[in-house]
């Protein structure tokens, strides 16, 4: 059984504040890693996809790395604002699995 | 470029009847996942179908459930002889191949039995 873990499950922060989550997956037979954010009432949309160990990524105020050696994610948010407030989603994909394995997401609220 | 459609957006179904979601993938997409949520759950995996096969159906009850993706025409779920149970969010992705590139989620499915 594929096991995908997100932490924390909520955070809360104030504008402006930077903050960070983590997932973690199996460190065997990687073959990608998938951000996802998802707003209320919207359909998940993909931040970035991740195949390689140290890969780091970035979209604007937003981050990520990883480490497939260790089976770690960590998404970042620099300077969070109101409209960052989402569930953040992180899919593995296991070599020889035929499907996109979600963890439970991170459900971040910024507070003006 | 349509993003993946589905529909309907919401259904209510009395238990016993039958539901039939559908999901057209983005244009040029072969691959369709079809996903579950459930209150206060993340997404769950139940089956990846390519034209015309089912690839992993892994995920999928083995009774009242079934999925298509056929030919022509978007990809089917068909729930039969619906239970309370059953009531939750249904999603569809699709992506233009395996999982090393993102996949584009379609609005979902809110499924009610009553």
């Amino acid at each position: 059984i594929l096991n995908v873990e997100q932490s924390p499950q909520s955070l809360h922060v104030q504008e402006g504040d930077s903050t960070n989550f983590t997932c973690s997956f199996p460190s065997s037979n990687f073959y990608a890693l998938h951000w996802y954010r998802w707003e209320t009432a919207k359909s998940p949309e993909a931040l970035f996809v991740m195949t390689l160990n140290g890969d780091e990524k970035k979209k604007g105020r937003i981050s990520a790395t990883l480490n497939t050696k260790e089976g770690y994610s960590y998404l970042y948010i620099k300077g969070s604002q109101p409209e960052d407030s989402a569930t953040y989603l992180c899919a593995f994909y296991q070599g020889g699995s035929e499907k996109l394995v979600f963890g439970k997401g991170t459900k971040l609220t910024v507070n003006p | 470029n349509a993003g993946v459609m589905q529909n309907p957006r919401h259904l209510v179904r009395r238990r016993g009847q039958e539901a039939r979601l559908r999901c057209s993938p983005m244009k040029g997409h072969s691959h369709v996942y079809w996903y579950r949520q459930l209150p206060e759950e993340g997404l769950k995996f139940m089956v990846y179908l390519q034209k015309e096969n089912i690839i992993d159906e892994s995920g999928m009850p083995k009774e009242r459930f079934s999925a298509e993706f056929p030919k022509e025409g978007p990809s089917i779920l068909r729930i039969q002889q619906v239970v309370r149970g059953d009531s939750a969010a249904y999603f569809c992705a699709s992506s233009l191949g395996q999982m090393n590139t993102e996949a584009f989620f379609g609005q979902g499915t809110r499924l009610t039995v009553v």
